[in-house]
């Protein structure tokens, strides 16, 4: 399809194990973000890639979350030692350039941590 | 599927109303704005979108409304449908300078 698409579309995992959730940006899109929603919550902001600049990580909650973007299209992020509090849906989005265009998402991993 | 924002405020309208949601935001630099509308289950979807050089937008059965004395942008719906049941995000964002800072969201339910 022509949108953007994440894998899984769902993971459960036990606490202190490591995930990788991969996020497929819309062809041409040269940048990318990652975004937490936790349930009753908008979205938190984590982590954003454009083109070959340095990506801005202001928003990754601690050291145990990082990202990478290869080629500069596909990107994971990885959260290191899950806790219970990771337990969230993880969206990405990409858009044409950084400014002044709209985000298009995809439909988020749901991570649950037991 | 996922509930999304199981505690957030809601609006119930009968269908065939119109709807009016509200998003005050918090930067006055802010310079573009978006609307999301999220069902649940489902990323956000971008429903349409506002610079700040206009007050006014419309597209299809929707208008978006920009109050940049008070700060506050509102999506208009008209004729109000079921298929219009989902959470709606306002987005603002600063060109050049910052992401985009999300609204805390308005669930929209539509009434038989």
């Amino acid at each position: 399809g022509a949108g953007v698409s994440q894998s899984p579309s769902n993971k459960v995992t036990e606490k202190g194990k490591d995930v990788e959730l991969r996020c497929d940006p819309i062809s041409g899109h040269t940048a990318l973000y990652w975004y937490r929603q936790s349930l009753g919550q908008g979205l938190e902001f984590l982590i954003y890639f454009q083109g070959n600049s340095a990506p801005d990580k202001s928003g990754l909650p601690s050291d145990r979350f990082s990202a990478e973007r290869t080629g500069g299209s596909v990107s994971t992020l990885t959260i290191q030692r899950t806790q219970q509090e990771d337990s969230a849906v993880y969206l990405c989005a990409s858009s044409l350039i950084r400014s002044n265009q709209p985000q298009h998402f995809g439909d988020g991993t749901r991570l649950s941590i037991l | 599927g996922e509930s999304v924002g199981l505690h957030l405020p809601t609006l119930s309208v009968q269908e065939g109303d119109n709807s009016i949601i509200n998003c005050a935001y918090s930067n006055s630099a802010s310079d573009y704005f978006i609307w999301y509308k999220q069902e649940s289950g489902k990323g956000p979807q971008f429903i349409i979108d506002i610079r700040s050089n206009m007050d006014k937008r419309q597209g299809q059965r929707v208008t978006v409304l920009l109050n940049k004395t008070v700060k506050h942008l509102s999506l208009q719906i008209a004729a109000t449908q079921p298929g219009d049941s989902a959470v709606y995000f306002c987005a603002e964002m600063v060109n050049y300078g910052q992401n985009f800072v999300f609204g805390p969201g308005t669930r929209l339910s539509v009434l038989p």
